[in-house]
């Protein structure tokens, strides 16, 4: 069973931050947040993990709270490309299959 | 690399017939995973290997399902026989072993239509 819980939809101006959360309130110590994005009708893709620090890439920042119960997605400039299910996986170092869950449809607006 | 290429890339065929998706995944990588889409359900792992041997192959919903990786260039995944409820699309993923960083490589998948 998934371990997140993700809003089902969001919009977002083009140009705008894209801020997508994900809770993750049963997180272990030796878990991973991990980010993947399917673009319709294509294959899922990697965006971004995280451990306890913020992390950044050139798709994406990874914002996770102190606690670790939750996390955000941040897509600074968010493009109309960038219209997509979003998918927040937790899952521990060692294993190597991912639980995807219903994720989040972000729409990116004009 | 070509990345994770996955053949055919549309399947329609009539209940009772046998199906075969074929999968290469990228050279290098000992991981390789299928999955299953669809509306109802979303993305669903059904089996991985690792080198070549199958490791998890609890997502298989019957017996009609099989997969096989007779090499590390080339895996299979077959329904006989195939049923209207087995049509979505199917997934297949590579990825090189890490520890605590996964990056699962996907196909383009396969659409499977069968009526």
């Amino acid at each position: 069973d998934a371990k997140t819980t993700q809003p089902p939809s969001m919009d977002c101006a083009e140009g705008r931050a894209a801020n997508l959360p994900c809770n993750h309130s049963t997180i272990s110590g030796n878990e991973y947040v991990y980010w993947y994005r399917q673009i319709h009708s294509q294959g899922p893709q990697y965006i971004i993990h995280g451990l306890k620090n913020n992390e950044t890439n050139e798709m994406a920042s990874l914002i996770i709270t102190e606690d670790r119960k939750s996390s955000t997605l941040i897509l600074p400039h968010a493009t109309l490309r960038d219209t997509a299910v979003y998918y927040c996986i937790v899952r521990d170092g060692y294993g190597q299959n991912f639980v995807f869950g219903p994720g989040t449809r972000l729409s990116v607006l004009p | 690399d070509a990345g994770v290429i996955q053949s055919p890339r549309h399947e329609v065929t009539e209940m009772g017939q046998e199906v075969t998706l074929r999968c290469k995944p990228i050279s290098g990588h000992d991981y390789l995973f299928w999955y299953r889409q669809t509306m109802m359900r979303g993305l669903e792992l059904l089996i991985y290997f690792n080198n070549n041997v199958p490791i998890d192959d609890s997502g298989m919903p019957e017996d009609r399902f099989s997969a096989k990786m007779p090499n590390a260039s080339f895996s299979t995944l077959k329904i006989q026989p195939s049923e209207p409820r087995d049509s979505a699309v199917y997934f297949c993923a590579s990825s090189e072993y890490r520890v605590a960083y996964n990056e699962q490589f996907f196909g383009p998948g396969t659409r499977l239509t069968v009526l």
